[in-house]
């Protein structure tokens, strides 16, 4: 059964502070590895999809890495409209599988 | 392109009641699923469709049934609500392609209360 973990179930940083969100995964042949941002009241909106451990993508203030048990997302210089709850899935050869997400809270 | 949307918005249901939630993708897609989302749970798959007139299970599939008589919509039923459906349910659609899996596209979901 393929499984997902994310840490810290919620983060508050000040604007400006960077950190990462970790992403621990078990899953039998990863076919690929998602994230994701949902905003409250609304769907989760897609970010990254990683396939390979090694792998790096780069979106704005985002960088999502991947080794073969983990992916961490790097928020640089966060700021307040970057909070929004961070959503990781992985791809097996079963269906797609969601972690619990990480709540993140940047302030001004 | 409207993407994915979702009717209704908000719906509350009184415990045996049924009803039906539309979703309607407009990006061609061949894969649509339908997922629930609770408090501390993640979203959890309830039904999918790899294409037109087919579906198969999830994770979570007991008391809904679904259709996709039409490739663009992909409806869920609750033939007989009870309180332990009360969540939010989002739809997404995902094309397909030989060689990887792609990304899924979600609608803005459906709150639905049963008391």
């Amino acid at each position: 059964e393929d499984q997902v973990t994310q840490s810290p179930e919620a983060l508050r940083l000040q604007e400006g502070e960077s950190s990462s969100l970790n992403c621990s995964y078990t899953v039998s042949g990863l076919r690929g590895l998602f994230w994701y941002r949902q905003d409250p009241g609304k769907g989760p909106e897609f970010l990254f999809t990683l396939y390979s451990a090694g792998e790096e993508k780069e979106k704005e203030r985002l960088k999502a890495t991947l080794t073969k048990k983990e992916s961490f997302l790097h928020i640089t210089a966060p700021k307040p409209e970057d909070s929004a709850t961070y959503l990781c899935a992985v791809k097996g050869y079963s269906t797609l599988t969601f972690g619990k997400g990480t709540m993140l809270l940047v302030s001004p | 392109n409207a993407g994915v949307t979702q009717t209704p918005k908000f719906r509350v249901l009184k415990t045996g009641q049924s009803m039906t939630l539309l979703c309607a993708q407009d990006m061609n897609h061949e894969y649509m699923y339908w997922y629930r989302q609770d408090p501390g749970m993640g979203l959890r798959l309830i039904h999918y469709s790899v294409g037109e007139g087919t579906t198969a299970k999830g994770e979570v599939p007991d008391g809904y049934n679904v259709s996709r008589l039409k490739k663009q919509n992909f409806l869920l039923g609750l033939e007989s609500a009870a309180p332990s459906q009360t969540s939010v349910y989002f739809c997404a659609s995902s094309y397909r392609t030989p060689s990887s899996y792609n990304e899924q596209f979600f609608g803005p979901g459906t709150r639905l209360t049963v008391l």
